[in-house]
């Protein structure tokens, strides 16, 4: 059984349409984080999402918004999308009182042409 | 802010040798630190996470060191194999529990050389 799973692994938009990546975790955890890789592989976070308490990372445009409708799910929906945002976007989860250890999920690269 | 550092970047070494992957990080004041393996156009495989107490993990042919005080930690690769080549990355969370996610270093390519 896949722990984290995201869908769609592949995404391919123009430039302002809006899109959305699910993302499922079911191991349990209590906290979700989704990650951008560029184009430069380079990991970095952009939101964590833990009991309804929302961390965003100051350089994320408000134009990426996470929603989770239950515990077991993170989506993330991206407004008026641009070319800058084509990478690959990673889900994770962990659980917050324990260890720590977090799970990725495959990921999902978003092309936006 | 806190940096995470991974030296080499890239490193290639012949069948059966041992290695030794290095990452340091700027602020000493971690929760753990979580060593990862990335197949190209793969995610993330947790390969060992060592908390902020402790001084190693170790699985398989892996062993991870943590030295918090001075902000380093290494992962040793035992007789390295070609299933080994992969990037290797390293990443922290810093003490609260981790709701503001890894700092990830930019990672170690690794090739094996049969």
């Amino acid at each position: 059984d896949t722990a984290v799973s995201q869908t769609p692994k592949y995404l391919v938009t123009q430039m302002g349409n809006d899109k959305s990546i699910k993302c499922e975790q079911n191991l349990g955890h209590d906290t979700m984080y989704w990650y951008k890789q560029d184009s430069k592989k380079f990991l970095k976070i952009m939101f964590s999402y833990n009991n309804k308490e929302l961390i965003i990372n100051e350089t994320v445009p408000n134009r990426f918004s996470p929603k989770s409708p239950d515990k077991a799910h993170l989506n993330l929906h991206i407004n008026s999308l641009e070319l800058g945002d084509s990478a690959v976007y990673f889900c994770a989860s962990s659980h917050s009182g324990r260890a720590g250890e977090q799970y990725f999920g495959p990921g999902t690269r978003l092309t936006v042409t | 802010k806190q940096e995470v550092t991974q030296i080499p970047a890239a490193l290639s070494v012949p069948e059966g040798e041992n290695l030794v992957l290095n990452c340091s990080f700027t602020d000493s004041a971690i929760y753990n630190l979580q060593w990862f393996r990335q197949d190209p156009g793969k995610g993330l495989t947790s390969l060992l996470l060592i908390q902020s107490s402790q001084r190693e993990q170790t699985s398989g042919r892996l062993n991870a060191s943590l030295d918090k005080s001075s902000g380093r930690s290494t992962l040793y690769i035992a007789a390295s194999q070609p299933g080994d080549s992969a990037t290797y990355l390293c990443a922290v969370t810093d003490s609260g529990g981790g709701a503001d996610g890894l700092t990830f270093g930019k990672g170690t390519h690794l090739i094996i050389q049969p």
